[in-house]
């Protein structure tokens, strides 16, 4: 069964700085898709980035990128140019290309941005 | 707003109660997917439904049910409650159920059993 770990239950950073949160899954399968969510304080779960296995090249969107290291097996997002409105619970998930839809979530990483 | 509507917001309950929770999807979405977030065992995928048909089951108790209604709005039931059950239940869709689409969460409904 895959699985997913995420190893910082909390991390810190200052405003306009850099921060990079990890993530580690197992999976024996070749192809699938790896998301970061990002859930604030509404709770609301919000897609903050996905990353197919089948590509090489990191996706990015705007201040967020992954670095995706397949052989690895590690996902790590990269938030750049920080601002308060990161401040979130961020969640690392797997998703299968072949048998089941379902996405199998990481615990989490709480992130705090300061001034 | 990510087009996935859920209601109630919030429901509090006692033991032994049964609840309904309810799900529209994204529009033209057909795949309905329901997640419970607790602080014990984090998210947990329950229960997948496509175009009206059971797809994929994770952990869903027994106690526990859903369905997809033909204009595609999906009912999660949950029934003799028990404290445990207190929690986030998120529903979310996607286009056509293939694997290369990226699901989409509502707001969540707070589930809260006394």
């Amino acid at each position: 069964a895959q699985t997913v770990t995420q190893s910082q239950p909390e991390m810190s950073v200052q405003e306009a700085e850099t921060v990079t949160l990890s993530c580690t899954y197992d999976t024996s399968e070749s192809d699938y898709y790896l998301f970061w969510y990002k859930q604030p304080p509404s709770r609301q779960m919000i897609l903050v980035i996905r990353q197919e296995a089948y590509k090489q090249q990191n996706a990015t969107e705007n201040r967020f990128s992954v670095n995706f290291q397949k052989a690895a097996k590690s996902f790590s997002l990269k938030i750049s140019d920080s601002q308060l409105g990161d401040a979130a619970m961020y969640f690392c998930a797997y998703r299968s290309s072949y048998n089941t839809d379902k996405l199998i979530f990481g615990t989490g990483t709480r992130l705090q941005v300061f001034p | 707003d990510s087009g996935v509507t859920q209601t109630p917001k919030h429901l509090i309950t006692a033991t032994g109660q049964r609840v309904t929770l309810r799900c529209s999807p994204r529009s033209g979405d057909l795949s309905v997917y329901w997640y419970q977030q607790s602080l014990d065992q984090g998210l947990q995928f329950l229960i997948q439904y496509y175009n009206g048909e059971e797809r994929a089951k994770g952990n869903i108790l027994e106690r526990f049910s859903a369905q997809q209604f033909p204009d595609l709005h999906s009912e999660l039931n949950l029934s003799s409650l028990e404290l445990g059950d207190s929690a986030l239940y998120f529903c979310a869709s996607s286009g056509s159920g293939r694997s290369t689409d990226t699901q989409y969460f509502g707001p969540g409904t707070r589930l809260t059993v006394l």
